[in-house]
């Protein structure tokens, strides 16, 4: 089956810099790659998803890039705020079966 | 439109004990999943149900039965629980197996002693 690997575990950066987590995942057929966010004592919550079709993409802060041939992908934050400090989570998937697989997560805190 | 409802929220148990998760949707979703959320390990997939009147194991369904009731409903039942299955429960939904975004509950936090 697929297996999902985050780096880091924990990520501590200043309000204003950049902060990049990076996946990488085995199945080859996989085709879907979201990210999600999830603050203290909340349910996870979709931000960016990007499509094997696709190699970036962007909304607003927030970017993401696939490289399948390496079979890795990063989520890129820019100009961070304390409000971005969650735990974030990417996830790989093949659309016609279903299934989500997810890291293991990164904490990131955001220093005013 | 509340999305994902899990129920309880919180819960106790002693080794033993069986109890049921429950979880409904209201988005008219084919597609429902059980994780479960241990820390340093993300969420893991528990069982899952492609369509109504079909489930399938996940990464980790030692110990757990569902069962998908209807479209809108997906149980999860821990027959005889142990405290290795202390852990935040989340239910999600997904629109299709061609969509998705998956809806997440806001989780069921239970503790075995």
């Amino acid at each position: 089956g697929e297996n999902v690997e985050q780096h880091p575990s924990t990520l501590s950066v200043q309000e204003g810099d950049s902060a990049v987590i990076k996946c990488t995942y085995s199945d080859s057929a996989s085709n879907y790659f979201p990210w999600y966010k999830q603050e203290l004592g909340k349910r996870p919550q979709l931000i960016i998803d990007i499509r094997s079709n696709v190699g970036e993409k962007k909304d607003q802060r927030i970017a993401v890039t696939l490289n399948k041939t390496a079979k890795h992908f990063s989520l890129h934050i820019t100009e961070t705020q304390p409000e971005d400090s969650a735990v974030y989570f990417c996830a790989a998937g093949e659309t016609s079966y279903g299934k989500l697989t997810f890291g293991q997560g990164t904490i990131l805190t955001v220093h005013p | 439109n509340a999305g994902v409802t899990q129920t309880p929220k919180f819960q106790v148990l002693k080794t033993g004990q069986s109890m049921t998760l429950q979880c409904a949707q209201d988005m008219n979703h084919n597609s429902m999943y059980w994780y479960r959320q241990d820390p340093g390990m993300g969420l893991r997939l528990i069982y899952y149900s492609a369509s109504e009147g079909t489930t399938d194991k996940g990464e980790v369904p030692n110990g757990y039965n569902v069962s998908r009731l209807n479209k809108r409903e997906f149980s999860l039942r821990l027959e005889s629980a142990a405290p290795s299955q202390t852990s935040v429960y989340f239910c999600a939904s997904t629109p299709t197996l061609q969509g998705f975004e998956a809806f997440f509950g806001q989780g069921t936090r239970l503790t075995v002693v």
